[in-house]
């Protein structure tokens, strides 16, 4: 049974900090993984997605890497700032139409 | 380009009574994925339809919760004679046809809040 952790389940940095979030999983066999946004009361923004046989995606300030080998995968932001302040979520596809989501880590960049 | 919607944004509902909630797909999306977060919880999968059919429901509870996707109109999530613990936000997802399930992002909606007093 797939299982998708995140850690940590809170984060707080100041402005301008290069921050990492982690994500791993149980089972190798995924389709591809994605990274979420979700803003308080909001739906969730896709921000990366990684197919299986890809190791990393970058978009502006984002790069998200996959080690599947490993159960890993990690976002980087680089120079964080205020607006960057939500709830990041790690979901695998495993399959089936079926996508497994990780708890989220909450973000908070102080001004 | 509208985008995943879902309505209403907001359902308070007595114990017992009916709650249906309703999304409509992207334009070009046939592919319905609905989602429910408990509070500090992920998403966890419900129900995965296409239209007119019930592909993947094994996240559905046995009872009270069902789901359509007619051929036309909104794909419905409904549940009936709803508790406190159904309380919680219901959140819609699509994705365009097979070709492009794996290839493309899932796109969801803002969803709904369901509030069982």
């Amino acid at each position: 049974k797939q299982e998708v952790t995140q850690i940590p389940a809170a984060l707080s940095v100041p402005e301008g900090e290069n921050l990492v979030l982690n994500c791993s999983f149980t089972d190798s066999a995924i389709y591809n993984l994605q990274w979420f946004r979700q803003d308080p009361g909001k739906g969730l923004t896709s921000l990366l997605l990684i197919q299986s046989s890809q190791r990393e995606q970058t978009s502006g300030r984002l790069n998200a890497s996959l080690d599947k080998s490993s159960g890993r995968s990690t976002l980087y932001i680089a120079a964080s700032q205020p607006g960057d302040s939500a709830t990041y979520l790690c979901a695998v596809d495993v399959g089936g139409f079926k996508t497994i989501f990780g708890a989220g880590t909450r973000l908070f960049v102080k001004a | 380009n509208a985008g995943v919607m879902q309505n209403p944004r907001h359902l308070v509902r007595r114990r017992g009574q009916e709650a249906r909630l309703r999304c409509s797909p992207m334009k070009g999306h046939s592919h319905v994925y609905w989602y429910r977060q408990l509070p500090e919880e992920g998403l966890k999968f419900m129900v995965y339809l296409q239209k007119e059919n019930i592909i993947d429901e094994s996240g559905m509870p046995k009872e009270r919760f069902s789901a359509e996707f007619p051929k036309e109109g909104p794909s419905i999530l409904r549940i009936q004679q709803v508790v406190r613990g159904d309380s919680a936000a219901y959140f819609c997802a699509s994705s365009p046809g097979v070709s492009g399930g794996r290839d493309s992002p899932l796109h969801f909606g803002n969803g709904t809040r369901l509030t069982v007093t």
